[in-house]
């Protein structure tokens, strides 16, 4: 199946320190979306990069995305308490139209 | 303000019946919205593809007669649980798309919790 793969799968960091989160997928994609989700809550859509970008911003987070090796990077530095929460990257996959696959989640713990 | 809103937030109901929940696009018409499942700790599932005026699409291994989708309108989809069993207790997660998944934002709804006694 498409569905992505992340890693690590859990991190825990001290306030203050940057957050690394990896992505993998499998097929060509036309997007990869990164979204985060607090326990037991919806999801919060945080940065979309399409395929023929390699890098994006959007505050203190900072996506890369490497087509070559189907693998994507969520960065969040300064992290704070409130960054705890799961993050989820999720693709949608040319040769399957208009669906979206979500890969396995990190979730990241800031110690306060 | 929200784009996608889902109904109830949270139902709890006895093995065998039937629980609905609903979809909402508030902000724009969505001829396409999506139905995801999430277990405790895990990813969101791909349920189905619901479409405006037709069938829905259901993910292998997805049982359409136990999980009814009716998308009625260009801003309701409602998911039927039929004979709920405990083992269906999840996370349900709506989203829609304003255009493609391969080229706009999908919006997700808060979720409801199905728990199944």
């Amino acid at each position: 199946s498409q569905q992505g793969e992340e890693d690590p799968q859990a991190l825990s960091i001290q306030e203050g320190e940057n957050a690394t989160m990896n992505c993998s997928y499998k097929t060509s994609i036309n997007n990869l979306q990164w979204y985060r989700q607090n326990s037991g809550r919806g999801l919060v859509h945080l940065i979309l990069i399409r395929s023929n970008e390699r890098e994006k911003h959007s505050g203190r987070l900072r996506v890369t995305l490497d087509t070559s090796k189907k693998s994507s990077s969520l960065l969040i530095t300064a992290s704070r308490a409130a960054d705890t929460a799961s993050y989820f990257c999720a693709t949608d996959a040319i040769d399957t139209g208009n669906q979206f696959y979500f890969g396995t989640g990190t979730s990241l713990t800031v110690i306060p | 303000g929200a784009v996608v809103s889902q109904h109830p937030s949270w139902v709890i109901c006895k093995s065998g019946t039937s629980v609905k929940i609903e979809c909402r696009s508030l902000d724009f018409q969505a001829t396409t919205m999506f139905w995801y499942r999430q277990f405790p700790k895990q990813s969101l599932m791909l349920m189905a593809t619901s479409n405006e005026g037709s069938k829905a699409t259901y993910e292998q291994g997805v049982e359409k007669d136990k999980f009814l989708i009716n998308h009625a309108s260009l801003t309701l989809s409602t998911l039927t649980v039929t004979s709920a069993h405990p083992e269906d207790s999840s996370f349900y997660i709506c989203s829609v798309v304003r255009g493609q998944v391969s080229t706009d934002t999908q919006y997700f709804g808060p979720g409801t919790r199905l728990t199944v006694l």
